[in-house]
């Protein structure tokens, strides 16, 4: 079945710990993003990806890294720069890069700060 | 900033019911607009994507003025099932069209 996999599904970390989150798809598409929602709130974009090997920033980058050396991978680093990293983590991809097409998500992990 | 703003409700409704949800959109050079649901604690799933002549898929009915800056989902003969949060997307400008803007979602409640 094609889709979007993301592990592991709940993640605790301590404070002044990295974490990094795993972000794959089959559906060879070319754009991959990363979101992150706070209870009652919307998604807010941390990366994106349009192609292999370049990313740009998105709103709220600060305290994370991202790479992409292959189109179906885009996994997330919460660096212990991140101030406040608890939140539910949502990866999407599309078919056009930087083309205005839906979106397809993950299952999200959610993150605890211990 | 250009945003995407909705009721978060709660609107609670009985089963059978009609109910409506706008969205507003600030960025008047958007052209794709979508509705998406979210369960609790679930990813966003898409509803459906909205044209300009409007569109209707089952129960669910999505319009778009353009003049107004305005989308709208209306949700016919509810069903327990309905019950989610409803979240309209607009695609954004800066850096690429990909882009979406997701609303904080308009949160649906369908009682018995």
């Amino acid at each position: 079945d094609g889709g979007i996999t993301q592990s592991p599904k709940y993640l605790f970390r301590k404070e002044g710990q990295n974490v990094t989150l795993s972000c794959e798809q089959n559906l060879n598409h070319d754009a991959m993003y990363w979101y992150r929602q706070d209870p009652g709130q919307g998604l807010r974009l941390i990366y994106y990806s349009q192609i292999v090997n370049d990313f740009q920033k998105g709103d709220i980058a600060e305290g994370y890294s991202v790479s992409r050396e292959k189109k179906e991978s885009f996994p997330l680093t919460v660096t212990s720069a991140q101030k406040n990293p608890t939140a539910f983590y949502l990866c999407a991809s599309n078919w056009e890069a930087g083309g205005p097409s839906e979106q397809f998500f993950g299952p999200g992990t959610r993150l605890t700060v211990l | 900033r250009k945003e995407v703003e909705q009721d978060p409700g709660p609107f609670n409704v009985p089963e059978g019911a009609t109910v409506a949800f706008n969205c507003t959109y600030s960025n008047s050079a958007s052209q794709s607009f979508f509705w998406y649901r979210q369960d609790c604690r679930k990813e966003p799933k898409l509803l459906m994507s909205v044209y300009s002549s409007g569109n209707e898929d089952g129960r669910f009915t999505a319009q778009l003025n353009r003049a107004s800056q305005y989308i709208s989902l209306l949700i016919r003969d509810s069903k327990l099932s309905d019950s989610a949060t409803y979240l309209c997307v607009v695609n954004g400008d800066g850096g690429s069209q990909g882009n979406l803007i997701f609303g904080k979602g308009t949160k649906l409640s369908v009682k018995p």
